[in-house]
């Protein structure tokens, strides 16, 4: 089943603040974040692999709360290049690089 | 640059047609694997291979056939094209390891009239 995300779009301004929910009724054992540009492929921003797990990548950081069977987003202080909707991917147990399921989306703009 | 080259970029088919389309990674991955993506519904596995010579359904593989010609090319096949086959196509490669994501190909717009 499809992770869900939330809120489905955000409109912030530079330097504020945003968090990403990705909720799973499943088991997690994988995360992964992907941003995409309008009219672009998805991009790689990381992956979480153990519960508790934190990681982060410039002012953009994850982690992954196993209990909860969640992961968050968290864009701080943010840029204009930020913009673009982010996307979770979960992975089945014991593979977290096949059949990864995505969700919807959160879209995210961020103006001056 | 080294990724994932897809090629048509845009199509436009007509109903009962079928076409291939062609995927290609240089970066040496084992795993390859291709998406659908319609608005508001992000992005739907078809069909994945985990290494060469091994292929296997993802969530919406009807319609759809695939081929793992060998470790770099993943191919897919629309036999019949349905109008509900209108979406952009993304293949992917992965390779795994704890800092590894997917690298998308940029994409096929495939408009089914």
């Amino acid at each position: 089943q499809q992770p869900v995300q939330s809120p489905q779009a955000v409109i912030l301004r530079e330097g504020e603040d945003a968090v990403i929910n990705c909720s799973s009724s499943k088991a997690l054992y994988s995360v992964h974040w992907y941003r995409q540009k309008h009219g672009e492929a998805p991009v790689f921003l990381m992956i979480l692999l153990k519960g508790g797990e934190q990681k982060g990548h410039d002012k953009i950081s994850a982690s992954f709360n196993e209990k909860k069977q969640q992961s968050s987003l968290y864009l701080t202080a943010s840029q204009l290049s930020y913009s673009g909707t982010y996307f979770c991917g979960t992975g089945p147990p014991g593979d977290s690089w096949g059949k990864l399921q995505f969700g919807a989306g959160t879209q995210v703009v961020v103006t001056p | 640059n080294a990724g994932v080259t897809q090629t048509p970029k845009f199509q436009v088919l007509k109903t009962g047609q079928s076409m291939t389309l062609q995927c290609a990674q240089d970066m040496n991955h084992n795993s390859m694997y291709w998406y659908r993506q319609d608005p508001g519904m992000g992005l739907r596995l078809i069909y994945y291979s985990a290494s060469e010579g091994t292929t296997d359904k993802g969530e919406v593989p009807n319609g759809y056939n695939v081929s793992r010609l060998n470790k770099r090319e993943f191919s897919l096949r629309l036999e019949s094209a349905a109008p509900s086959q209108t979406s952009v196509y993304f293949c992917a490669s992965a390779d795994r390891g704890p800092n590894y994501g997917y690298t998308f190909g940029s994409g096929t717009r495939l408009t089914v009239v």
